[in-house]
C-alpha cells in the first residue's frame, strides 16, 4: 500500500519558472490537502479538496493554484516562481468518513517535495 | 481569527521522565484533536485522537487529556526514551474541511 505519494523529492527553481507538484493517494480519500512548512515552522495550510471537481483555499493560497479531476490526483501549480516560496511541501489527505471512532478523520501524509527558488 | 499554540518551541528531559507537552486554541470549538509525530525530513505521522466528550485517551506510553473548558490539551510522553525525540503538532479539528496545525514542539530525550 503506497498511501501518499509525493513527486519530484527535490526541486529548484529559478524565479519565474513555473512547475507542478505531483500527488497521488491510493487509499480512495475524498479529502487531500497541501501544507507547506518553512525551516523551524510549522504547517500551513495552501488549499485542500473534499472531492473531485472540489477545490478551496487555505490560509495562504496565493501563487498557487490547484485542480482535482480524480479522487486519486491533487497536484498543486506554482506559477512564476519566488524566493518565498522556498519551503517543504507536504501532499496529504483523509477519508472524511464518520465513524464512532473518528478514525475517518486521521491524515495521512506524504513524504514532502523539498523546492528550492534561486 | 482561530489560533493554536504549543507550549514551546524546544524541551529537553532527562530519559525515562515524563513529558508534557502543551496545545492551547483560541476562537475555536474544536470535536476532537489530534497530536502528530514528525521526524526530521518526514512527513508527520497520527499519533493520537481524543474527541470532545473524552477526558483522557492512551497508547501504550503515550497519554492525551483534553479539556474543553481551558480550550487545552495535554500530551504525555511517559519513561519517555531517546527514541521519542521528534517534533510533536497538535490539531483541533471538526466542523470544518480544513485542517490547521500548531507551529509543534520539538522535544529532545538526553540519556
Amino acid at each position: 500500500n503506497a498511501g501518499v505519494t509525493q513527486t519530484p523529492k527535490f526541486r529548484i527553481l529559478k524565479i519565474g519558472q513555473s512547475m507542478t507538484l505531483q500527488c497521488t493517494q491510493d487509499m480512495n480519500h475524498n479529502y487531500m490537502y497541501w501544507y507547506r512548512q518553512d525551516p523551524g515552522m510549522g504547517l500551513k495550510l495552501i488549499y485542500y479538496s473534499v472531492g473531485a471537481g472540489i477545490t478551496d483555499k487555505g490560509e495562504v493560497p496565493n501563487g498557487y493554484n490547484v485542480s482535482r479531476s480524480t479522487t486519486e490526483d491533487f497536484p498543486l501549480r506554482l506559477e512564476l516562481a519566488a524566493p518565498s516560496q522556498t519551503s517543504v511541501y507536504f501532499c496529504a489527505s483523509r477519508t472524511g468518513i464518520r465513524d464512532k471512532e473518528s478514525r475517518g478523520n486521521t491524515i495521512y501524509f506524504g513524504e514532502g517535495s523539498w523546492l528550492t527558488v534561486v | 481569527s482561530q489560533k493554536i499554540e504549543q507550549n514551546s518551541e524546544a524541551l529537553n528531559i532527562q530519559e525515562g521522565k515524563t513529558a508534557t507537552l502543551t496545545c492551547n486554541y483560541t476562537n475555536y470549538s474544536p470535536a476532537y484533536l489530534q497530536w502528530y509525530r514528525q521526524d526530521p525530513g518526514r512527513g508527520p505521522v497520527f499519533l493520537l485522537l481524543i474527541r470532545e466528550n473524552e477526558k483522557e485517551k492512551r497508547k501504550e506510553r503515550l497519554k492525551v487529556t483534553f479539556d474543553t473548558t481551558l480550550k487545552q490539551s495535554l500530551f504525555h510522553i511517559t519513561a519517555s526514551q531517546p527514541a521519542d525525540s521528534a517534533t510533536y503538532l497538535c490539531a483541533p479539528g471538526g466542523g470544518a474541511n480544513n485542517l490547521f496545525f500548531g507551529t509543534g514542539t520539538r522535544l529532545t530525550v538526553i540519556p
